[in-house]
């Protein structure tokens, strides 16, 4: 059964830093992972969306790589600012074409003015 | 506009009494699917549809049921909600096929008294 696992939980920071978010997954045989950002109450926005055959996608000041073969993402958020504070979740889809997204739990991070 | 629509936002209601969540995509995905979202649980997917006429179960199907008329509409139906499917539940939807990613509605938050 597939696990994905969010580090930190939590991450606080001042206004301006880079900062890495990761995700680990014990099921390698995934069909894409996709990253998501969730504001308190609201919904899921996607950020980012890498195939299994892809190394890294980048979206304006998000960078985010994939290392299949060790079960590992990060998301790379370069000169925070305090509108990125959010919680950050990551899913990965498996390589059937009906199957569904497992999230991680999220890293809700904080950025401070 | 690109999105998924549900309704209501928000539902308070009491033990037994029927009630349905509606979902709504405009993109002519095939693929929707309902979450629920809870505190140190993460996302779990309760049903998906890959087409009309087409539903199956995910993780936590137990107290729920789906129904897939029409392409566009996914509506999640609580017969005899309790307590606990008190949750934050979302509708997604993509194409079934390709890599694309998967779109989130706003949620749907229900207490059940």
């Amino acid at each position: 059964k597939q696990e994905v696992t969010q580090i930190p939980a939590a991450l606080s920071v001042p206004e301006g830093e880079n900062l890495v978010l990761n995700c680990s997954f014990t099921d390698s045989a995934i069909y894409n992972l996709q990253w998501f950002r969730q504001d308190p109450g609201k919904g899921l926005t996607s950020l980012l969306l890498i195939q299994s055959s892809q190394r890294e996608q980048t979206s304006g000041r998000l960078n985010a790589s994939l290392d299949k073969s060790s079960g590992r993402s990060t998301l790379y958020i370069a000169a925070s600012q305090p509108g990125d504070s959010a919680t950050y979740l990551c899913a990965v889809r498996k390589e059937t074409s009906g199957s569904r997204l497992t999230f991680g739990e999220g890293t809700q991070l904080t950025v401070n003015p | 506009e690109a999105q998924v629509t549900q309704n209501p936002r928000y539902l308070i209601t009491v033990t037994g009494k029927k009630l349905t969540v509606t979902c709504s995509q405009n993109m002519n995905h095939e693929y929707m699917s309902w979450y629920r979202q809870d505190p140190g649980l993460g996302l779990r997917q309760i049903y998906y549809s890959m087409n009309v006429e087409v539903t199956d179960k995910g993780d936590v199907p137990e107290g729920y049921k789906v129904s897939r008329k029409e392409k566009r509409n996914f509506p999640l139906i609580l017969e005899s909600p309790s307590p606990n499917q008190t949750s934050l539940y979302f509708c997604a939807s993509r194409k079934q096929r390709g890599w694309d990613e998967q779109f989130f509605g706003p949620g749907t938050r229900l207490t059940v008294l």
